[in-house]
């Protein structure tokens, strides 16, 4: 099992639709999870931590199932500057390696 | 705002020649990072350091080397490039070594070796 999972997509979906990506990860001993935006050819950027049960931003909401072994990014009235792939990148605990998973491409649709 | 600076957006080089990629963050963040991003790969750790002059090897650090003289920059080298080596490659850095924290990412190299 690879230690970061993510369906590659793309998912398509249309403006205002709700989508929701989800991320598992194989080490029961993570304590931080983090969801990276990157845009086409560019660097990844920060969109949400999650340290606990959850997070939520304005439209978006990352949420944490430790017994599942999981995390979660749910994108609320999606928005056509919402594109881009989304990188989950769980740091593995007593290191300072981030395992950065391969990503989920989001188109949103006009 | 943190900032992390790479020397060169675009690169390319031909086989065998000596490639040295800059970085600099303004941050004074302990922790700096080189990784390469290739399609349906990810981004893998070639090296990281976590403090002046000292460095780790990453999950594919084989045809590179790293140079952290200063806090501040973290240099990545290719001794003799090949074409395999090319790829997008990204700096980063992070606060914090007393505890994980998200990473700052520098806007890329794109490199190709012909």
């Amino acid at each position: 099992r690879k230690e970061v999972e993510q369906d590659p997509g793309p998912f398509n979906v249309p403006e205002g639709a709700t989508v929701a990506f989800n991320c598992t990860y194989s080490n029961s001993a993570s304590q931080s999870f983090f969801w990276y935006r990157q845009d086409c050819r560019k660097e990844p950027k920060l969109l949400m931590s999650v340290y606990s049960s959850g997070n939520e931003d304005g439209r978006f909401t990352a949420q944490l199932n430790r017994a599942s072994q999981y995390i979660s990014l749910l994108i609320r009235d999606s928005k056509l500057s919402d594109s881009a792939t989304y990188l989950c990148v769980v740091p593995p605990s007593g290191t300072y390696k981030y395992i950065f998973g391969t990503g989920t491409r989001l188109k949103v649709l006009a | 705002d943190v900032k992390v600076t790479q020397s060169s957006r675009y690169l390319v080089k031909r086989t065998g020649e000596k490639v040295f990629l800059e970085c600099v963050q303004d941050m004074d963040h302990e922790n700096m990072f080189w990784y390469r991003q290739d399609p349906g790969l990810g981004l893998r750790l070639i090296y990281f350091s976590y403090d002046v002059k000292m460095k780790e090897k990453g999950d594919i650090p084989e045809g590179y080397s790293v140079s952290r003289e200063k806090k501040e920059r973290f240099s990545l080298i290719l001794e003799s490039a090949s074409t395999n080596q090319t790829s997008m490659y990204l700096c980063a850095s992070s606060p914090l070594p007393d505890r994980v924290s998200e990473q700052y990412f520098g806007p890329g190299t794109r490199l190709t070796v012909t």
